[in-house]
């Protein structure tokens, strides 16, 4: 049970819109600012999104991230195929005095 | 171009004790607050410490504190993790990751090495 919630799988065809949600309280996502990563099988985690909406360079800007209240969400639009991974958000928590991680989402290309 | 590189992780009986190292370049380590993140094979991620820029501060996750102790020597570029009272759900691929530079210590990490494997099992 992690202390962001995150859907554990979502789907969607090529081309097609898909998002992500990360759903947390006012003491990390509502407060804190929100990362997203990357994880293909067998690597490491990589920077998705920072500063809840912002791209590192060389991020497509296909990935675009949100936040609302307490909530976040990472969108991917025109997916590719290579786009299957699994993906965590994740925030600093004041009351835990630490960083959380959803549970992570796996995402498949149909 | 970041790089950081895990070293340390071998097979340990519960109870027993190791340290985890991380060498970084391609960037100014003293700037940057550094974190120790896991993951158990199949699962998500895990946050276990992060230190601060000067080593001034350091954060744990509950179920590390008091046994794990996270440092760094900026002079040599490196981080650690010394892990003590070891047990069997301390299994994991332990990366080392960059954080934001100086007092922004309040966020996630933002560059990731390969990881190192420790085995706690008896």
């Amino acid at each position: 049970q992690s202390v962001l919630a995150q859907p554990p799988s979502a789907s969607g065809t090529p081309g097609q819109r898909v998002t992500i949600s990360c759903s947390g309280s006012s003491s990390n996502v509502g407060t804190y600012t929100v990362n997203w990563y990357q994880q293909f099988p067998g690597t490491a985690p990589n920077l998705l999104i920072y500063n809840n909406n912002k791209r590192p360079s060389g991020v497509p800007d296909r990935f675009s991230g949100s936040k609302s209240g307490a909530s976040a969400s990472l969108a991917i639009s025109g997916l590719q195929s290579e786009d299957e991974a699994d993906y965590y958000c994740a925030a600093w928590d004041g009351s835990l005095n630490g960083l959380v991680f959803g549970g992570g989402t796996n995402l498949t290309v149909l | 171009e970041v790089q950081l590189v895990e070293s340390g992780g071998v097979g340990v009986q519960p109870g027993g004790s190791l340290r985890v190292s991380c060498a970084a370049s391609g960037f100014t380590f003293a700037e940057y607050n550094m974190h120790w993140v896991r993951q158990l094979p199949g699962k998500g991620l895990e946050w276990v410490s992060v230190i601060s820029w000067d080593g001034g501060g350091t954060y744990y996750a509950d179920s590390v504190k008091g046994r794990f102790t996270v440092s760094r020597d900026n002079n040599r570029n490196s981080l650690y993790l010394q892990m003590n009272s070891l047990r069997t759900e301390d299994s994991a691929l332990y990366y080392c990751a960059r954080g934001a530079r100086y007092y922004d210590i309040l966020t996630g990490p933002e560059d990731w090495g390969q990881g190192t494997l420790v085995t706690v099992s008896s």
